[in-house]
């Protein structure tokens, strides 16, 4: 079964340094997502992504957050200048058709920040 | 605002026993609802996807129902089992011209042998 695979698996880093979380969705899909989870809450969303723009993001998704789509297979989200609280589960996802349509997420990537 | 609600918040139960997961959320106009499962540390698998059009979804031992009107979903889990230990979540995808998840807050579950 086709999966959404993201890199690295965990990643630790200092505070203010960029970190940069990449994605490989499944090759049919054209919506593309990153939801985070902080440990002990709910999953949230970030951002989406259609057509190489951002088609919504929360208020969650500020100016030290950016994605991109740099070929054909990659999906990235950076973190510009990392804080403490940025130390979350990442999930990246991708969904075929978007609306109406299920989505599948990766593994995650376990982000800490000290 | 929709918000996404689950209940119990943890469920113990002995091996074979069936069981039902709750799901609530405030705004009705959905596209669909889909149930996940997360292993602890993990990602998460998506279960069972629910169309607004839709009242049950079946795959094996799982059978999840959902009631737009009242704003309520249910995930049965048959004949449990042990492996079956994890964190059930549900997340609603709302109408409109967004294309975002709203996730409850889970339902972890332990089934003991």
């Amino acid at each position: 079964e086709p999966e959404v695979t993201q890199t690295p698996s965990h990643q630790v880093t200092q505070m203010g340094q960029e970190v940069i979380l990449r994605c490989v969705p499944i090759s049919n899909h054209l919506y593309f997502y990153w939801y985070r989870q902080i440990l002990g809450q709910k999953v949230e969303f970030l951002v989406s992504f259609y057509n190489n723009e951002i088609s919504e993001k929360s208020e969650i998704f500020d100016d030290q957050f950016s994605v991109e789509r740099p070929d054909g297979s990659n999906f990235t989200l950076k973190i510009r200048s990392t804080k403490l609280e940025d130390s979350a589960m990442y999930f990246c996802a991708s969904s075929e058709r978007g609306f109406g349509d299920g989505y599948t997420f990766g593994s995650g990537t376990r982000l800490t920040v000290v | 605002k929709q918000e996404v609600t689950q209940i119990p918040a943890a469920l113990s139960v002995p091996e074979g026993e069936n069981l039902v997961l709750n799901c609530s959320f405030t705004d009705s106009a959905i596209y669909n609802l889909q149930w996940f499962r997360q292993d602890p540390g993990k990602g998460l698998t998506s279960l069972l996807l629910i169309q607004s059009s839709q009242r049950e979804q079946t795959s094996g031992r799982l059978n999840a129902s959902l009631d737009k009107s009242s704003g309520r979903s249910t995930l049965y889990i048959a004949a449990s089992q042990p492996g079956d230990s994890a964190t059930y979540l549900c997340a609603v995808h709302g109408s409109g011209n967004t294309g975002k998840l709203i996730f409850g807050q889970g339902t972890t579950l332990q089934v003991k042998p």
